[in-house]
């Protein structure tokens, strides 16, 4: 059965303090590894995909890398804003399929 | 970028009735839209897939008569939930692929909150 498992649930940061978000999957075949930001109240919000093992994208304060296990969401010198909910998911191998959510890692950053 | 739009973005009803909450590709044409169900603090539930034309496939546990999805349109998914009690208070998200979306990221709505009373 495909999977996303998110680590921490919640993860409280002083702001400037660096630190990185787990997202370990098993799925039958990977499309594609996604990153989103969710804010209160709000739908997701695209951040990141990465397709293979080795590949990396930045954007801002934010890194994301994959292995064939498991990808790390790194956030370097967080701001109060960076604060909210980032989402992993998976798509699988297969045309048509829907995005699989990991329950997300809860980011506060406080000045 | 992709956008989708979602309405409303709340609603208030009372237990028995049935509420209608739309989905809408504003720049590009979704051959399939997802339905989503979040609970507090809770990850985003797959409720039901459905492309343009055809019957939505809905995921186990998901009642097919209770939650009618309607893709009438490259543009337009609905979701009615009928008949709706307290327990189908939840936050419903949708999301849309496009025909040339195969490796792209899929775009989400803004959500709809819904409150039976």
């Amino acid at each position: 059965e495909d999977q996303v498992t998110q680590s921490p649930e919640a993860l409280r940061l002083q702001e400037g303090e660096s630190s990185s978000l787990n997202c370990s999957y098993t799925v039958s075949g990977l499309r594609g590894l996604f990153w989103y930001r969710q804010d209160p109240g709000k739908g997701p919000e695209f951040l990141f995909t990465l397709y293979s093992a080795g590949e990396e994208k930045e954007k801002e304060r934010l890194k994301a890398t994959l292995t064939k296990k498991e990808s790390f969401l790194h956030i370097t010198a967080p701001k109060p804003e960076d604060s909210a909910t980032y989402l992993c998911a998976v798509l699988a191998n297969q045309a048509g399929t829907a995005l699989i959510f990991g329950k997300g890692t809860t980011l506060s950053v406080s000045s | 970028g992709a956008v989708v739009s979602q309405h409303p973005s709340w609603v208030i009803c009372k237990s028995g009735t049935s509420v209608k909450i739309e989905c809408r590709s504003l720049d590009f044409q979704a051959t399939t839209m997802f339905w989503y169900r979040q609970f507090p603090k809770q990850s985003l539930m797959l409720m039901a897939t459905s492309n343009e034309g055809s019957k939505a496939t809905y995921e186990q546990g998901v009642e097919k008569d209770k939650f009618l999805i309607n893709h009438a349109s490259l543009t337009l998914s609905t979701l009615t939930v009928t008949s709706a009690h307290p327990e189908d208070s939840s936050f419903y998200i949708c999301s849309a692929s496009g025909q040339s979306s195969y490796n792209s990221p899929l775009h989400f709505g803004n959500g709809t909150r819904l409150t039976v009373t």
